[in-house]
């Protein structure tokens, strides 16, 4: 399975952006970038996902690198709202569409 | 359109007793996810269902646990003989397509006494 390896932690100011890296060095060609986030123990909330390009919605922007071997989530302007458990996951092809959640960062938007 | 519910959402048995945790998809997906989240850990997988199929159940404990998406209903993760361990918040997610962006539900939280 491709990994992915995320920072534990993270600080952002209230109302400045939040700059989320993922780091998938063994990730293969077909393999989707997805973005999930966990307030407070709730049900994950599906953010964003890409394969290679740059994508962008109501929520975040993702920055995928050329070499797709590490990715950007950008929240663009943090709410305290923000705060949760960001999973970056590498959806592979071959496992059925499973999820494979690591431990993701930790977010913490502070005012 | 509806998300995916769960139910119920907090659920309570004592030991030896058996857990029905139920989810029904987002209107118009066929395709379930069952992960559990133990406490203080993350999310794994347990089981992948199509309609009346079990696609993957590579998560799934070899005993005491079984899932299944009938025809009509919701999904059903069942749970026999209870143990403490088994205590977790277990998510349903569901995908329009196999291999499609999966939107989970709210979770049932179960706590074995």
């Amino acid at each position: 399975d491709a990994k992915t390896t995320q920072p534990t932690s993270m600080d952002c100011a209230e109302g400045r952006a939040a700059n989320l890296p993922c780091n998938h060095s063994t990730i293969s060609g077909n393999e989707y970038v997805y973005w999930y986030r966990q307030i407070h123990s709730q049900g994950p909330q599906y953010i964003i996902h890409g394969l290679k390009n740059n994508e962008t919605n109501e929520m975040a922007s993702l920055i995928i690198t050329e070499d797709r071997k590490s990715s950007t989530l950008i929240l663009p302007h943090a709410t305290l709202r923000d705060t949760a458990v960001y999973y970056c996951i590498v959806r592979v092809e071959s496992n059925t569409g499973k999820l494979i959640f690591g431990q993701g960062t930790t977010l913490q938007v502070k005012p | 359109n509806a998300g995916v519910m769960q139910n119920p959402r907090h659920l309570v048995r004592r030991r030896g007793q058996e857990a029905r945790l139920r989810c029904s998809p987002m209107k118009g997906h066929s395709h379930v996810y069952w992960y559990r989240q133990l406490p203080e850990e993350g999310l794994k997988f347990m089981v992948y269902l199509q309609k009346e199929n079990i696609i993957d159940e590579s998560g799934m404990p070899k005993e005491r646990f079984s899932a299944e998406f009938p025809k009509e209903g919701p999904s059903i993760l069942r749970i026999q003989q209870v143990v403490r361990g088994d205590s977790a918040a277990y998510f349903c997610a569901s995908s329009l397509r196999d291999r499609d962006t999966q939107y989970f539900g709210p979770g049932t939280r179960l706590t074995v006494l």
